[in-house]
């Protein structure tokens, strides 16, 4: 368990309305991730982030935006939500102690845009 | 590209039943690979990381081997707990990993 929690777990919104999830870890981590999980895609990655105020975009970033304001905290924007982005959200940690290249993930958000 | 390829899509084994996972791959500079538990409506669970052909690694029935373009997850004698998806996952740098789709494990009592 690397001290990572999601929030909203669950989430309804309308079409064209912003949405902001958070990631929050515990463990003073450097390397976090957003992905999205749907069925028949593998993992994706949406943003990461390198420390504080420093992130860049994946390969899937249209639509989204993130920010990075403490160590501890990492939030996606939906800036107008779409159909297209009812998903599955996870934030994710980058492990650097040690060898440090393992991934620990958040229980998830399941994110739906009616 | 990159890739990672994962099968097969879903397995079914009676418990006991020794079976292995593949996981093959395409990347420029490997880095790790990775495997990882999911179970329903969680996120994936680290299991194992692999750097090096031939490298091994154990944890009670499950066991990853890893060659130049493909590693295998073998279960040993599954029991119905085992049952979940189980992911793939590759990098080349500290940002860049890459998915495969998963395999989709049921084990029946």
């Amino acid at each position: 368990d690397a001290g990572i929690t999601q929030s909203p777990r669950h989430k309804v919104t309308e079409t064209g309305t912003p949405v902001t999830l958070r990631c929050h870890q515990t463990e003073n981590h450097r390397y976090m991730y957003w992905y999205r999980q749907d069925p028949g895609h593998g993992l994706r990655l949406i943003h990461y982030s390198y420390g504080v105020k420093d992130t860049d975009k994946g390969e899937v970033s249209d639509g989204y935006s993130v920010s990075r304001s403490k160590t501890e905290d990492f939030l996606l924007t939906l800036e107008s939500a779409t159909s297209s982005q009812t998903s599955v959200y996870f934030c994710a940690i980058r492990d650097a102690r040690g060898r440090g290249d393992e991934q620990y993930f958040g229980p998830g958000t399941r994110l739906t845009v009616t | 590209e990159d890739q990672v390829t994962q099968s097969p899509e879903a397995l079914r084994l009676q418990e006991g039943e020794s079976s292995s996972l593949n996981c093959s791959y395409t990347v420029s500079g490997l880095r790790g690979l990775f495997w990882y538990r999911q179970d329903p409506g969680k996120g994936p669970e680290f299991l194992f990381t692999l750097y090096s052909a031939g490298e091994e690694k154990e944890k009670e029935r499950l066991k990853a081997t890893l060659t130049k373009k493909e590693s295998f997850l073998h279960i040993t004698a599954p029991k119905p707990e085992d049952s979940a998806t189980y992911l793939c996952a590759v990098t080349s740098g500290t940002y860049k990993y890459i998915f495969g789709t998963g395999t989709r494990l049921k084990v029946l009592a």
